[in-house]
């Protein structure tokens, strides 16, 4: 069966430091991978998604990148973080194919101080 | 803009009764409709999913109704249990790749 890891599950930051979420899918080739944010009281706002290794595909215009280097395998980085930035990240993954849910991983807390 | 909405931020429900959660999009052209269950703290789970050539799909005590003239979908929860306490997610796509979610609704089932 597919599995999606996501780490760290919680993250307190300092303004100006960089940063770097990963995540890691098992069991499935090829997936389309998801960078989602939801700031408190809030929806899940997309970030970035990915169909293949080396795609990435940026929603909003923000402090934020991601990569992709390898097939089940994502990251979330920045260089600088902000105070905004602060809010509960989500990796998702999803098999090709149309009419396909997203599977998310538990998240990551990150509170920027 | 908002493309998914979902106008009801909280929903109380007596347990054994039936929860509505209710749903509003925009975009005629979503094809492809999901409900996701949230827990604190957890990534969110998948529950049931519709596509636009279908007004139902059920799934044990969910269902989902979609109404495609009103651009309106709704997920009942029959019957309702404490455990089914958590923020529920609706979401809509166009095509294959991106994913749309409305604001959620807290569901408080009483016991």
């Amino acid at each position: 069966s597919q599995t999606i890891h996501q780490w760290p599950a919680t993250l307190v930051q300092p303004v100006g430091s960089p940063l770097s979420l990963e995540c890691t899918v098992e069991g499935t080739s090829n997936p389309n991978l998801y960078w989602y944010r939801q700031a408190a009281g809030r929806g899940l706002q997309l970030l970035f998604y990915s169909v293949g290794i080396g795609q990435i595909s940026s929603e909003v215009p923000q402090n934020l990148s991601a990569s992709r280097p390898q097939d089940r395998q994502f990251i979330l980085s920045s260089k600088k973080l902000l105070l905004s930035d602060s809010g509960f990240y989500l990796c998702a993954w999803m098999e090709r194919g149309f009419n396909q849910p997203q599977h998310f991983g538990d998240g990551t807390r990150l509170s920027i101080l | 803009d908002q493309q998914v909405k979902q106008n009801s931020p909280s929903l109380s429900v007596q347990e054994g009764r039936i929860s509505i959660l209710n749903c509003d999009y925009t975009n005629s052209m979503f094809d492809y409709f999901l409900w996701y269950k949230k827990y604190p703290a957890e990534g969110p789970t998948f529950l049931i999913s519709i596509s636009s050539i279908k007004d139902k799909n059920e799934d044990g005590r969910f269902t989902v109704f979609l109404n495609k003239s009103a651009k309106h979908l709704s997920l009942h929860i029959v019957p309702s249990q404490p455990g089914d306490s958590a923020v529920y997610f609706c979401a809509a796509r166009e095509g294959g790749f991106k994913t749309i979610f409305g604001a959620g609704t807290r569901l408080f089932v009483k016991a």
